[in-house]
């Protein structure tokens, strides 16, 4: 079985530019997740999708961050402006039910801010 | 104070060791408790989950959740190069995959 596909692996960005990535979950999981995670800490949810719908992203900053997930397979999410503070690992899961268990998590894509 | 403490490390031991790895929390709340195993460039691998209190063994892994004391821990027998990587616990109050926390993780090193 295919894992979760994310890229770039790797992107590299001045502030005040904008940035997108792409995430292809396992076939099936209808569930879709977004996380940022910090150098040194643990992930932090940013968005979280049940087939083409947003179930949660409270945490998104939604002044600067925007997802999608248009046909409820693929997602994208994107920065606009960045800041320097963005620097960190996105890393997206998915899961075929939703459960606190369950996910699976791609390699994620490292972004530096510049 | 975080909702969820670990121990950054790095934790270096030799191979063969016994490995300790714990978090702390503060929401009494909390009963599902997870283990993530995650390798240089790579995204985080459920290692064990476990339901409210008691001990769960997998292979070499033991997870122990004592609620009383809000102190989760992991254990690694026979310790192996190969389980060189961060550790990071997770937690939520029901099974529901958007109210995970995360603690930051302790980095653990095994020498041949």
């Amino acid at each position: 079985e295919a894992g979760v596909a994310q890229s770039p692996r790797y992107k590299i960005i001045e502030k005040r530019q904008s940035v997108a990535f792409w995430c292809n979950p396992i076939s099936g999981h209808a569930t879709l997740y977004w996380y940022q995670q910090i150098l040194g800490q643990g992930p932090k949810l940013l968005i979280q999708f049940q087939n083409n719908g947003v179930v949660d992203d409270s945490q998104l900053p939604k002044d600067r961050f925007s997802a999608e997930r248009l046909k409820g397979v693929d997602s994208t999410l994107k920065i606009q402006p960045a800041k320097l503070e963005d620097s960190a690992v996105y890393l997206c899961a998915s899961s075929l039910d939703g459960g606190a268990y369950t996910q699976y998590f791609g390699p994620g894509t490292r972004l530096t801010v510049l | 104070q975080k909702e969820v403490e670990q121990d950054p490390g790095p934790l270096s031991v030799p191979e063969g060791a016994i490995v300790s790895l714990n978090c702390t929390y503060s929401n009494s709340a909390f009963q599902y408790f997870m283990w993530y195993r995650q390798y240089s460039r790579k995204g985080p691998e459920l290692l064990m989950y476990t339901y409210s209190s008691g001990n769960k063994e997998d292979g070499r892994f033991t997870a122990q959740v004592d609620k009383s004391s809000k102190y989760i821990s992991l254990f690694i027998r026979d310790s192996q190069p190969s389980d060189s990587a961060t550790y990071l616990c997770a937690m939520s109050e029901n099974n529901a995959g958007n109210m995970l926390t995360f603690g930051g993780g302790t980095r653990l090193m095994v020498k041949p």
